[in-house]
């Protein structure tokens, strides 16, 4: 069976300060792969995603940046993170054209 | 992609029916119609998808009508489990678009007891 892992699980860092939140997934193969936040509140917000290994389409112009450096892994990073950026982090896979996303647990990113 | 409008939150006791409506007056032709729930600190779990009609599961149905400016999600007998964010989205999840749906704010349900 698939299963979607994000780590870590919670993150608290300080203005200014670089960022790394990876995932990953077991399972499939050449899954389509995306990145979300969801600021407090509700509503998802899609910043990346990506259809194959090197190719990522960014959503959103911010500091944030994205990369799949193999088949089923995605990370996303910052060089220097803003107050802004805090959020909860999701990661999300798919077989493509109308198929189900799955979602992994999540990461919860303070940013003080 | 077709925007989406759904209320803001809703109420229900255990054991009764709940229908929430969304909204999608720019639907295009190949754009289906899909439900996520949200639990709070959780990611989004699908719940259902339709293109047109009926489609109904194990835990909802979809009421799709022929102008498919709308959809409603039906969820029969709801629980206190069922407390959560409803997502409406709309799209056709294009593999040039690597499938990308787009969330809205959602409707929160909340059902009491």
């Amino acid at each position: 069976s698939q299963t979607i892992h994000q780590w870590p699980a919670t993150l608290v860092q300080p203005v200014g300060s670089p960022l790394s939140l990876e995932c990953t997934v077991e399972g499939t193969s050449n899954p389509n792969l995306y990145w979300y936040r969801q600021a407090a509140g509700r509503g998802l917000q899609l910043l990346f995603y990506s259809v194959g290994i090197g190719q990522i389409s960014s959503e959103v112009p911010q500091n944030l940046s994205a990369s799949r450096p193999q088949d089923r892994q995605f990370i996303l990073s910052s060089k220097k993170l803003l107050l802004s950026d805090s959020g909860f982090y999701l990661c999300a896979w798919s077989l493509g054209r109308r198929s189900e996303q799955f979602f992994g647990p999540g990461t919860r990113l303070t940013v003080l | 992609l077709a925007k989406t409008t759904q209320p803001i939150s809703m109420d229900s006791y255990e054991g009764q029916e709940v229908n929430i409506t969304c909204s999608h007056n720019n639907i295009a032709t190949n754009d289906y119609i899909t439900w996520y729930q949200q639990f709070p600190s959780q990611g989004p779990r699908f719940i259902i998808q339709g293109y047109k009609t009926k489609v109904t599961n194990e835990v909802a149905s979809l009421f799709i009508p022929a102008d498919r400016k709308s959809s409603t999600l039906s969820l029969p007998r709801v629980s206190l489990s069922d407390t959560a964010v409803y997502y409406c989205l709309v799209g056709d999840g294009r593999d040039n678009q690597g499938g990308k749906l787009i969330f809205g704010q959602g409707t929160e349900l909340s059902v009491k007891p």
